[in-house]
């Protein structure tokens, strides 16, 4: 079926704190995973990535987490900004495949 | 990204009508993707291109057809719209490589079917 307009989890977070986005992903054979984040209007926009041989990474003000156990991804935002107010979602992939599967996202707003 | 465009991105059109909807890409990248959004879904893949002769069908592909005319350029058509075709269309980019495969994406092109 198509869409019925669902809507996004949310995660209201105020200036200065610091955001958790979670994602549980669904292929055990997925080895690859990306962090995206979308403004309204805007296509698609990579953060960071991590492979499946890594439980951490950071790059600057994000760091990702990789569950593999729970399967289970999680991205860190550090000191959050009104320019972080978006929607984040994770993708899933293999070298094997050349493509990914996408989570519908989490809607962060970010208050003064 | 500015190295990915799409055209047109605004389109409504009407039940029935053929529509195309066209990907040009500036990284040099061999593969390509369409991708469409709707409200509270993840990005559904409908067709992807790994290099110019190389065509595939992806998860969602019914009612659509491709193009690959070029390396750079990439185009997706609805055969025969319909209201549910509704939705934000992507086209994306990719390189292989050891460290992984980033997928960088066009601005989208916002399709209203009536």
């Amino acid at each position: 079926g198509e869409s019925v307009g669902l809507h996004l989890p949310t995660l209201s977070v105020q200036e200065g704190d610091n955001s958790i986005i979670n994602c549980a992903y669904s292929n055990s054979a997925s080895d690859y995973f990306i962090w995206y984040k979308q403004e309204s209007g805007k296509g698609p926009q990579f953060i960071i990535d991590i492979r499946s041989n890594m439980d951490k990474r950071q790059g600057q003000r994000v760091t990702v987490l990789l569950n593999k156990t729970v399967k289970h991804l999680s991205l860190q935002i550090a000191a959050t900004q009104p320019g972080d107010s978006a929607v984040y979602f994770c993708a899933e992939g293999a070298d094997s495949w050349g493509k990914f599967q996408f989570g519908a996202g989490t809607q962060v707003v970010v208050t003064p | 990204d500015a190295d990915v465009t799409q055209t047109p991105r605004n389109r409504i059109t009407k039940t029935g009508k053929r529509i195309m909807l066209e990907c040009s890409q500036t990284k040099g990248h061999d593969r390509m993707y369409w991708y469409r959004q709707d409200p509270g879904l993840g990005l559904r893949l409908i067709y992807y291109s790994f290099d110019v002769k190389d065509i595939n069908k992806g998860e969602i592909s019914d009612g659509y057809s491709v193009s690959r005319q070029a390396q750079a350029k990439f185009s997706l058509s609805l055969e025969s719209a319909i209201p549910n075709q509704t939705a934000l269309y992507f086209c994306a980019t990719s390189e292989p490589g050891g460290g992984g495969e980033t997928q960088y994406f066009g601005p989208g092109t916002r399709l209203l079917v009536l």
